[in-house]
């Protein structure tokens, strides 16, 4: 069973950048995958920030960049600010199912 | 504006049935595919299922495949989600997500969820 991989958690200082990548573990993720991303802080409901690689969702600010970086897809961002201390899940349109969300990325902004 | 609305969890023994339901509005429902993705406590997101526009075609999760039903009403503008032979590890935060447009596009707007604890 293919397993969507993301780090477990990264720390950004304010006004810095930080790039989160999801990857696969078998195999190499592509535009064909059509990654979204997405950010949920603890006892909310997810909010979509990126769909189809590199879209972003309505309302969301452009410091928040989607891409394909070798094999994986990845999130970045840019200026960082203390709202952005969240969770991040990535999420593949695979064979499998609709949606296979990745392991998630903790974001700490200190 | 559009809403989604989760309804419907609560405390189920294991073995229990509970039906979530999922009301919609704010969007031309009978367009759009809708899904169940589920939250354990201190855990990641988990897709569960996956319903088409017209309600033709129905998708589920491995973990959950023939214990969970997912149905929809486009003349009442809700999705349902009925659970049979829940275990301990379906205890989870269910959130009802709107499909932007193709699956491939994944969600734009997701309800505030609704707990299901099994526990005797």
């Amino acid at each position: 069973q293919t397993v969507v991989t993301q780090e477990p958690s990264f720390s950004v200082s304010p006004g810095g950048t930080v790039t989160l990548t999801c990857g696969l573990s078998s195999g190499s993720v592509s535009t064909s995958y059509y990654p979204s991303w997405y950010q949920q802080t603890p006892g909310q409901a997810p909010r979509t920030l990126i769909y189809n690689t590199n879209t972003r969702s309505s309302g969301v600010p452009d410091r928040f960049s989607g891409s394909i970086l070798g094999n994986k897809a990845a999130l970045t961002i840019t200026g960082a600010q203390a709202d952005d201390e969240s969770d991040y899940y990535c999420m593949l349109y695979m064979a499998s199912g609709p949606g296979v969300f990745g392991t998630g990325t903790k974001v700490t902004v200190l | 504006e559009v809403q989604v609305l989760e309804s419907g969890g609560g405390l189920v023994q294991p073995g229990g049935s509970l039906r979530l339901s999922c009301a919609a509005s704010g969007f031309t429902f009978n367009s759009y595919a809708m899904s169940w993705v589920r939250q354990a406590p201190g855990r990641g997101l988990e897709w569960v299922s996956a319903i088409s526009a017209s309600g033709d075609s129905t998708y589920y999760a491995d973990s959950v495949r023939g214990r969970f039903t997912i149905s929809r009403d486009n003349s009442k503008n809700t999705v349902s989600l009925q659970m049979k032979s829940l275990r301990a590890e379906d205890t989870a935060v269910y959130f009802c997500a709107k499909v932007r447009s193709g699956y491939n596009s994944g969600y734009d707007y997701w309800g505030q969820g609704t707990l299901v604890t099994v526990s005797s």
